[in-house]
């Protein structure tokens, strides 16, 4: 089994909601990610978990709070967006975080009115 | 983060070749080169990776220069299904600030014709 699944695949939030993505993975993989896309533009990385621990930040505002709960499981708590966030925001996770492949779920659209 | 240079889009006819450029004029030694492609409404999919040698595997070959300044990656016989964006990104390796990073760059956006 070679997937990365994420839910939900669409959702529609409001500045003042509190909201969830998930991210699920059954391949072994210790390293995990996420990754934010805007309309036809590439992929920016948000963050990187290694072995479940925050490996690297890149500098992403505190509306957004990614935890690990266990190595298989990924989610990306959200609070206050903004109508910029509305984006569409990819998991992805490799054996490693040195590993050659990473393997990306189909992503999650958000939508923030 | 070493940046990489691509055209923004090319055409192929179906069952063509399809050599799709890369410059990395900056790349470091530890730098590994990357291939990933995005297909319409899918997330990102590795497609090849190599440092200097050049690689081949079920979907792609990948040239790299000697110089590892430019590389170039092969499909061999282009399908409607290979119709992407096609990201070339660099990869540090392990004990590098980027370790574990994924950059990716503009793409190209590869359009094939039946």
């Amino acid at each position: 089994d070679t997937e990365v699944t994420q839910t939900p695949k669409h959702l529609v939030m409001g500045m003042t909601n509190k909201k969830s993505l998930k991210c699920e993975q059954h391949m072994g993989h210790r390293a995990m990610y996420w990754y934010k896309q805007k309309a036809k533009k590439p992929p920016e990385l948000m963050f990187v978990y290694s072995y479940e621990k925050l490996s690297i930040n890149e500098s992403v505002p505190s509306r957004f709070s990614p935890e690990c709960p266990n190595s298989s499981l990924l989610n990306l708590h959200l609070h206050a967006l903004q109508p910029e966030d509305s984006a569409l925001y990819l998991c992805a996770s490799s054996q490693r975080a040195v590993s050659y492949e990473q393997y990306f779920g189909p992503g999650t659209r958000l939508t923030v009115t | 983060d070493a940046k990489t240079t691509q055209p923004n889009s090319m055409e192929s006819n179906e069952e063509e070749p399809v050599h799709l450029p890369c410059n990395h004029s900056t790349i470091s030694g530890t730098d590994y080169i990357h291939w990933y492609r995005q297909l319409p409404s899918q997330g990102p999919e590795y497609v090849i990776h190599g440092l200097t040698s050049n690689v081949n595997n079920r979907m792609a070959s990948l040239a790299i220069a000697e110089d590892r300044k430019s590389s170039t990656l092969i499909l061999h016989r282009a399908t409607l299904r290979d119709a992407a964006v096609y990201y070339c990104i660099l990869k540090g390796g392990a004990g590098g600030t980027s370790y574990g990073k994924l950059t990716f760059g503009q793409g190209t956006i590869l359009t094939v014709h039946p």
